[in-house]
């Protein structure tokens, strides 16, 4: 069984770090994209970027560029999303989901999603 | 400001058929890039319903399909169901995003 299982919710205080993770299981990682997409409360989906686990090869939506980082490490079949100097409007549900073929496919397996509150 | 640009609600009896427009422009659809379609229940992770336009992943009824033409795709839901209530998006690859683009989402009420 395909499954993505992300890391456990998170609260945050303003500045600091952020770094969530997405395991995929029930197939071979480095297969297919992984995308991260982020929803903010009461809002609709946002694409943020993609990574091939294979090569690293990563591309980001320009809303993001520079904001975040992804990542993955195949040996561990991890994708990782990270923020740094967190503000209060990162607060959202971020979600992992793999890609059906290329990078411009749709996604068939989601994560659970992880809820990131980010207050002081 | 979405580049796909989706009716923020639709309504219907249950029993009934409804569509779900997504308008886009020489940038993504009408570029022939391909539309997916996405149901979120209130409170889960977004599912896949439609992909490449017209698909179904297995365990998706028939009672959902995807059409493309032009610039515009849309989603119908026959058959209406009160299980069907959620929010509905479509998804398409923007070349001047240079990445993917999502609509702004449908609510979907039964009546």
């Amino acid at each position: 069984e395909v499954q993505l299982v992300q890391s456990g919710a998170e609260v945050k205080k303003p500045g600091e770090s952020l770094k969530i993770s997405c395991k995929g299981s029930g197939y071979s990682f480095t297969d297919h994209w992984i995308a991260w997409v982020r929803q903010m409360p009461g809002k609709g989906l946002e694409w943020m970027g993609i990574i091939h686990p294979r090569d690293s090869d990563t591309k980001y939506s320009p809303s993001f560029q520079g904001q975040v980082t992804i990542s993955a490490d195949k040996s561990m079949s991890t994708a990782y999303l990270q923020r740094s100097s967190l503000k209060a409007s990162d607060t959202a549900m971020y979600y992992c989901a793999r890609l059906v073929g290329t990078s411009t496919s749709g996604s068939d397996y989601w994560g659970q999603g992880t809820l990131v509150t980010v207050s002081s | 400001q979405s580049v796909l640009t989706q009716p923020p609600s639709v309504s219907g009896a249950p029993g009934q058929r409804v569509t779900i427009s997504c308008t886009g422009s020489s940038s993504n659809i009408g570029a022939g890039y391909d539309v997916h379609w996405y149901q979120q229940l209130p409170g889960t992770a977004p599912k896949l319903l439609i992909y490449g336009n017209r698909n179904r992943p297995s365990g998706v009824p028939d009672r959902f399909s995807g059409s493309k033409s032009g610039t515009s795709a849309s989603l119908a839901i026959t058959g209406l169901q009160a299980e069907d209530e959620a929010d509905y998006y479509c998804q398409s690859y923007d070349i001047s995003l240079s990445g993917v683009g999502f609509g702004g989402g449908t609510k979907l009420t039964v009546l």
